[in-house]
């Protein structure tokens, strides 16, 4: 079955500081998306993103679907940012990679 | 919020037990996903339904069962429990079940002792 690979697996940052997380998947995809999985245990809707460049706020996303992977941007990071970050590829059910878990300090 | 509602938001039950879990989607999508999260095994695919039938299997357990009802709320069974069942059981649902944005709920920890 397909592959989704997430890295860093661990990121460390002071507030303010700017990360990328990458993910790379092994096999063609509809879609895409990023979620934000809270202290709470919560999954956060970040982007649905099958190709090309999307932006809300301090993230944005790009995909380069050809290239079978895609770029999470996060800038000016704020101490509400720590948790865990997903990646996830539609086949149509999710398939996750293990996710990137993001600290961030004030 | 998403507009997925899963109840109970907690569960503790002993090994052996038998428990419900349940779903409902976001207004108008007919689709439903079940999704488990362990520490083990991350984030996998349990079950899907579109609009009453059952439309693909993931790794879901023997053990386990699903369905989706006419007013298209669902319910996940786990039953013969054992330790390795404690987990965080999402439910997402989409508008069509062949692509587009999952919503997920806010999950069901189980705990099983």
């Amino acid at each position: 079955g397909i592959q989704v690979e997430q890295s860093p697996p661990d990121l460390i940052l002071q507030e303010g500081a700017n990360s990328t997380l990458r993910c790379n998947f092994s096999d063609s995809v509809n879609n895409l998306q990023w979620f934000h999985q809270n202290p709470w245990g919560q999954l956060i809707n970040l982007f649905y993103i099958p190709s090309g460049t999307k932006q809300n706020g301090r993230l944005s996303a790009t995909t380069v679907a050809t290239e079978r992977y895609s770029l999470l941007y996060i800038s000016s990071s704020q101490t509400t940012d720590s948790g865990v970050y997903f990646c996830a590829v539609e086949r149509p059910a999710l398939i996750f990679g293990k996710g990137t878990t993001l600290s961030v300090s004030s | 919020d998403s507009g997925v509602t899963q109840t109970p938001k907690h569960l503790i039950t002993a090994t052996g037990q038998r428990v419900t879990l349940r779903c409902s989607p976001r207004s108008g999508d007919l689709s439903v996903y079940w999704y488990q999260q362990s520490l083990d095994q991350g984030l996998q695919f349990l079950i899907q339904y579109y609009n009453g039938e059952e439309r693909a299997k993931g790794n879901i357990l023997e053990r386990f069962s699903a369905q989706q009802f006419p007013d298209l709320h669902s319910e996940l069974n786990l039953s013969s429990l054992e330790l390795g069942d404690s987990a965080l059981y999402f439910c997402a649902s989409s508008v069509d079940g062949t692509s587009g944005v999952q919503y997920f709920g806010a999950g069901t920890r189980l705990s099983v002792l």
